[in-house]
């Protein structure tokens, strides 16, 4: 079945560091969303990237789609004791949302 | 505008028992969701309801089973509890069915323990 492989599954950042995330699907997604989990909280809409090759920002974040549209990344620059959480990609296929397993963001102290 | 409401918040049941969570979308919303979240774990998906029509089901047994209203308020009920089945149930409506793409607004979740 559809799958969508995100990685890695943590990532220990100093503060100020930057931060990666990556989704990979085995099929082509018609859009991918993603979703910020802060700790002891409900996952929260962040963005949705439909065309191919989009990239967006939204401040130090900035999200890109793959040509092909199998792909997509969360990059946030500098990151900061708010940027703490879990992020979620999730593909819409074949008439499915499909989830990525998340990317647990620690900031070492 | 309200947002998601899912009750109970918490609970505690034995093995065996069933339980019952409920899950008031956002008004409007006609598509309801329903996520198990375990510690460490991702969101897995239980099933999606659109317009009291179940559209699709995750890969649960047929303990996990679900409803919706015709005001879009939906329950899912878990029968003969395990102890695996303690997580974090998460609903999520959405303005839009899974056959189109809309963003999701997520409840606080219903954290079930079974002991």
């Amino acid at each position: 079945g559809q799958q969508v492989m995100q990685i890695p599954q943590y990532q220990h950042v100093q503060e100020g560091e930057d931060f990666t995330t990556y989704c990979n699907s085995s099929t082509t997604l018609s859009n991918i969303q993603w979703y910020k989990q802060r700790p002891g909280g409900h996952p929260v809409f962040l963005i949705q990237l439909v065309k191919s090759g989009e990239v967006k920002k939204q401040k130090r974040l900035t999200f890109q789609f793959g040509e092909a549209k199998k792909n997509s990344s969360l990059h946030i620059t500098a990151t900061q004791t708010t940027d703490v959480g879990t992020y979620f990609c999730a593909g819409h296929g074949n008439y499915q949302l499909i989830w990525g397993a998340g990317t647990k963001l620690i900031i070492k102290p | 505008k309200a947002g998601v409401t899912q009750t109970p918040r918490y609970l505690i049941k034995t093995r065996g028992q069933q339980v019952t969570l409920s899950c008031s979308p956002i008004s409007g919303h006609r598509s309801v969701s329903w996520y198990q979240q375990t510690p460490g774990q991702g969101l897995q998906f239980l099933f999606e309801y659109f317009s009291e029509t179940q559209r699709n089901k995750g890969n649960f047994p047929g303990r996990f089973s679900g409803r919706q209203f015709s005001n879009s308020r939906s329950e899912m009920n878990v029968s003969t509890l395990e102890l695996g089945d303690s997580a974090l149930y998460l609903c999520a409506s959405s303005g839009y069915g899974s056959g189109s793409s809309g963003e999701l607004f997520f409840g606080e979740g219903s954290r079930l323990t079974v002991l």
